[in-house]
C-alpha cells in the first residue's frame, strides 16, 4: 500500500506568513508523529496523536506553532507568522501501535522542506 | 536524561569496504528501545532495525549487522563490503519510558561510498 505522504515537498515563505503543511499517514494507522529536523541534525519531536487526540504536543516550540488530526486520519501542522529559525524539514511519521510510546516502528514520509525568508 | 551520541559526523569509504557506525545511548530507564534508520537523498527515513534492551544478540540482516553491548550502552551498525547504494545519512534513536512519546535521535552519520 502506500506510505506515508506529505506535501507539499518545498515550502518557501516570507517571514510572518502563516503556513501549512499536510501529512497523509498509513491508511488505518492509529498514531502519528511530527518531527522538526533542522539542517544537520536529527529528527525532533514536535507533537504526537492517537487518532484525533492530541495526546502530546510537549515538543512545540511555541504557541506559534498548531497541529490538528480532526478526523483520526489527516493531519496538518500549521506554523503562524514564522520566524527564520523555523526554517526545517518538517517529518510526519505513523504507526499502527495504539501505545502512547515510540517503542514501536514508525514509517516517515518525504518531509517538507520549509525556507522561512 | 536521554540522549543519543552519535560521534562520527561523517565518513567516507570505498566500495566493498566494511564500515561501522557507532551510537552510544543514556537512558536510567531500564526498558528501552533502540533504532537504526536510513536517510538516503530522498528525505525520507527508512527503519532498519529495533532492539529492546532484554534482547543483547546481535543481529545479522545480509550486509548488516548489529552489536548490542549494555555494558558500554552502545548500539553499533556495521555494513560488510558498502555499495554506493548505501550512501546516505544513518541515525540511531531511542525510545524510553522517560522519554514518553518521543523517539530520542542522534545527529546522525553520514556514509559516504565511492566506487
Amino acid at each position: 500500500g502506500a506510505g506515508v505522504s506529505q506535501s507539499p515537498r518545498y515550502k518557501v515563505a516570507k517571514r510572518g506568513q502563516d503556513v501549512a503543511l499536510r501529512c497523509d499517514p498509513i491508511s488505518g494507522h492509529v498514531s502519528l508523529f511530527w518531527y522538526q529536523q533542522a539542517l544537520g541534525q536529527g529528527p525532533e519531536f514536535l507533537t504526537y496523536f492517537q487518532n484525533e487526540a492530541q495526546l502530546d504536543k510537549s515538543g512545540l516550540p511555541s504557541d506559534r506553532f498548531f497541529a490538528e488530526r480532526p478526523e483520526g486520519s489527516v493531519s496538518t501542522l500549521k506554523i503562524q507568522r514564522t520566524q527564520q529559525e523555523d526554517s526545517a524539514v518538517y517529518l510526519c511519521a505513523s504507526s499502527s501501535s495504539r501505545a502512547p510510546s515510540s517503542y514501536n516502528e514508525q514509517f516517515f514520509g518525504p518531509g517538507t522542506r520549509l525556507t522561512v525568508l | 536524561a536521554q540522549k543519543v551520541t552519535q560521534a562520527q559526523t561523517e565518513i567516507s569509504v570505498v566500495e566493498k569496504e566494511d564500515v561501522t557506525l557507532d551510537c552510544v545511548y543514556e537512558t536510567r530507564d531500564t526498558t528501552y528501545y533502540l533504532f537504526w534508520y536510513k536517510q538516503p537523498p530522498s528525505g525520507e527515513l527508512v527503519f532498519l532495525i529495533r532492539r529492546n534492551s532484554f534482547d543483547e544478540q546481535n543481529e545479522i540482516s545480509g550486509r548488516y549487522s548489529w552489536n548490542f553491548q549494555k555494558s558500554t550502552s552502545s548500539f553499533n551498525f556495521t555494513i560488510t563490503a558498502s555499495q554506493v547504494v548505501d550512501s546516505a545519512v544513518y541515525f540511531c534513536a531511542l525510545s524510553s519510558n522517560q522519554a514518553g512519546t518521543a523517539l530520542i535521535f542522534g545527529k546522525g552519520t553520514t556514509l559516504s561510498v565511492s566506487s
